[in-house]
């Protein structure tokens, strides 16, 4: 079983809509969570940390951990085209463990 | 403030051959990691060092190997080498502040972009 499980997509939505990604994970020991998005043939982007139980804004972005059912998710609102990316979700115990990826394409 | 450098950007090498990749993290960082990165495999752990010693380290064989200097900036090396191991090799650097369930995540390098011919 992979540490952390993400759905491969493409995940497709329309510009202006919300896109929801999402990610499990098996260690119940990890307290660390991260999410980074990673354009074609550039380096993976730290773009949000969430560490408790609970929604964190920033920006369009959300995330939300819920520890009890090992998931973690991320929001974009409003979605542009230039989201359009893989989004790595990655938890941490001892070491980091990477999601497979999720690509996103917003239509414009 | 400068991000993670690594160096050299693209690099081309015959099969057989070996190389030398070079990362300098972030001022502060004391965490190194590397990772390999294909077509459809995701990011591969190969190792982590912090404060010059070997944390984790990853599936990957011998042929791979890799150190950290007192300046915390890290090289890796690999001999022998094989068509597979055409790849984006990435490095990461991270603020570790101990223990096992925390960290501030990784800010990543550019990579080094590495074809074996």
């Amino acid at each position: 079983q992979k540490e952390v499980e993400q759905n491969s997509g493409p995940l497709s939505v329309p510009e202006g809509a919300i896109a929801s990604l999402n990610c499990t994970y098996s260690d119940r020991g990890s307290q660390s969570f991260f999410w980074y998005r990673q354009y074609s043939g550039k380096s993976p982007e730290l773009i949000m940390s969430i560490y408790s139980n609970g929604d964190k804004e920033d920006g369009r972005f959300t995330a939300q951990l819920n520890k009890a059912s090992q998931y973690v998710s991320l929001l974009i609102r409003d979605s542009q085209p230039s989201d359009s990316a893989t989004y790595l979700c990655a938890a941490y115990f001892n070491k980091f463990y990477f999601g497979s990826g999720t690509k996103l394409n917003v239509k414009p | 403030k400068a991000g993670v450098t690594q160096t050299p950007r693209y690099l081309i090498k015959t099969r057989g051959q070996q190389v030398t990749l070079s990362c300098s993290p972030i001022s502060g960082h004391r965490s190194v990691s590397w990772y390999q990165q294909t077509p459809g495999q995701g990011l591969q752990f190969l190792f982590e060092y912090f404060s010059e010693t070997q944390r984790n380290k990853g599936n990957f064989p011998g042929r791979f190997s890799g150190r950290q200097f007192s300046n915390s900036r890290s090289e890796m090396n690999v001999s022998t080498l094989e068509l597979g191991d055409s790849a984006l090799y990435l490095c990461a650097s991270s603020l570790w502040i101990g223990g096992g369930s925390s960290n501030y995540g990784y800010t990543f390098g550019s990579g080094t972009r590495l074809t074996v011919v």
